[in-house]
């Protein structure tokens, strides 16, 4: 079975610092794809960045990276240098196949609060 | 261009009334996603369809639940009878990259049922 774990239930940081939000995964799939997505306040969620499991390649799009580790079935994200805005509820996810058809399940969420 | 578009986006009814929830993907997008959030249960995949045909709706609660996508444009939730745990943050989604792809999410269907 599927399962991902976001054990960081809220964070709460103080602007400018760096933070890392937790994100482990279980399948016993050998192809899957590893999300993250942002809700803001506003609701909607917002996609950041999609994985596959053949590249563990690290990932960083200005102020946020991503660390891909299969040895410890983890997809990490940080925030470096955190402002007001990304005050939201981070979403990580696992897609494989299963039964026939495509699967997406969502963790839990970890809300981070960004104070002035 | 617009986004995902879904109405109304606060809807409050009484045990037992129908309520349907409606949707209309971004243009071009041959993928729909019915989702649910609660607290409880976080954020589940109900359904979803491919060119307007339900791929997988094993997500789908009971039989109290029914989609359909009766063109590229617009698609439907519907629930009867509704039931107060039925209370939830209805999101629609589309793609052109299927479920396993980047998903564009609408703003989302308060519902509270009393």
């Amino acid at each position: 079975a599927q399962k991902v774990t976001q054990a960081q239930t809220e964070i709460s940081v103080v602007e400018k610092e760096d933070v890392t939000l937790d994100c482990v995964y279980e399948t016993r799939d050998t192809t899957y794809y590893l999300f993250w997505y942002k809700q803001p306040p506003s609701g909607e969620l917002v996609f950041l960045i999609r994985r596959n499991s053949f590249d563990e390649q690290n990932e960083i799009s200005g102020r946020y990276s991503w660390n891909f580790q299969k040895s410890t079935s983890s997809f990490n994200f940080t925030i470096t240098a955190s402002q007001v805005v990304d005050s939201a509820v981070y979403f990580c996810a696992l897609g494989g196949f299963s039964g026939g058809y495509n699967k997406l399940i969502f963790g839990a969420g970890t809300r981070l609060a960004v104070h002035p | 261009d617009a986004g995902v578009i879904q109405s109304p986006r606060h809807e409050v009814t009484e045990m037992g009334q129908e309520v349907t929830l409606r949707c209309k993907p971004i243009s071009g997008h041959d993928y729909l996603f019915w989702y649910r959030q609660t607290m409880m249960r976080g954020l589940e995949l109900l359904i979803y369809f491919n060119n307007n045909v339900p791929i997988d709706d094993s997500g789908m609660p009971e039989d109290r639940f029914s989609a359909k996508m009766p063109n590229a444009s617009f698609s439907t939730l519907k629930i009867q009878p509704s039931e107060p745990r039925d209370s939830a943050v209805y999101f629609c989604a589309s793609s052109f990259s299927g479920l396993l792809g980047e998903q564009y999410f609408g703003p989302g269907t308060r519902l509270t049922v009393t």
